[in-house]
């Protein structure tokens, strides 16, 4: 499982509440991402991390923005939570194996925006 | 642009073959394929690179036609586990291969 850890697992919130999203990975990957998956959407990028303090936007970034101060651990946040932000939240490390990366999903965070 | 992915839907008769198809308008330099069962995270399956390096799965077998920017994914002699949803991620040359483009899946469902 890449030792990669999403808190919480599942959270109800209301609109315009601001919500933090963690992943936490134990084995000291340097990339890390944000997807959310939609019905009829797959898989889509919001952010990612290529190492401490280092982030850039992917392709659907609005509304959120991501922290990462330590090695392992990348924070998504959403500023002012909206109904269009209910989703499920995937987090992803990107591993190097036999010169080949591949990229290991979490667990997953589903959120409700009420 | 997100790859398309055909068919949306399959489903099988336990033993039988499928093929998925991920196609690209832009130039590939990977594609990662990856299953998903309901409630779970995706799991990886396979990735193909520009040349003709891959590796994967040892019971599922892939393609990568670097002139049409398209791979295909084949299932043979399918069991029930192999029911959920597929879906391809592309790397774009020229771009970074860390970021991933994901189609939007293919449910397969294998029946006994």
């Amino acid at each position: 499982d890449a030792g990669i850890t999403q808190s919480p697992r599942h959270k109800v919130t209301e609109t315009g509440t601001p919500v933090t999203l963690r992943c936490h990975q134990t084995e000291n990957h340097r990339y890390m991402y944000w997807y959310r998956q939609d019905p009829g959407h797959g898989l889509r990028l919001i952010h990612y991390s290529y190492g401490v303090k280092d982030t850039d936007k992917g392709e659907v970034s609005d509304g959120y923005s991501v922290s990462r101060s330590k090695t392992e651990d990348f924070l998504l946040t959403l500023e002012s939570a909206t109904s269009s932000q209910t989703s499920v939240y995937f987090c992803a490390i990107s591993r190097l194996l036999e010169r080949i990366d591949e990229q290991f999903f979490g667990p997953g965070t589903r959120l409700t925006v009420l | 642009q997100q790859p398309v992915q055909s068919p949306q839907a399959v489903i099988l008769r336990e033993g039988e073959d499928a093929v998925i198809n991920c196609s690209s308008s832009k130039a590939l330099y990977s594609v990662h394929w990856y299953r998903q069962k309901h409630g779970e995270a995706p799991v990886f399956l396979m990735i193909l690179l520009k040349g003709g390096e891959q590796k994967g799965h040892e019971k599922i077998s892939a393609s990568f036609n670097e002139k049409k920017q398209q791979s295909s994914l084949y299932l043979t002699a399918s069991q029930l586990s192999y029911s959920g949803t597929y879906f391809c991620g592309t790397g774009y040359s020229g771009g970074s291969n860390y970021k991933l483009t994901f189609g939007k899946g293919t449910l397969l469902t294998v029946n006994p």
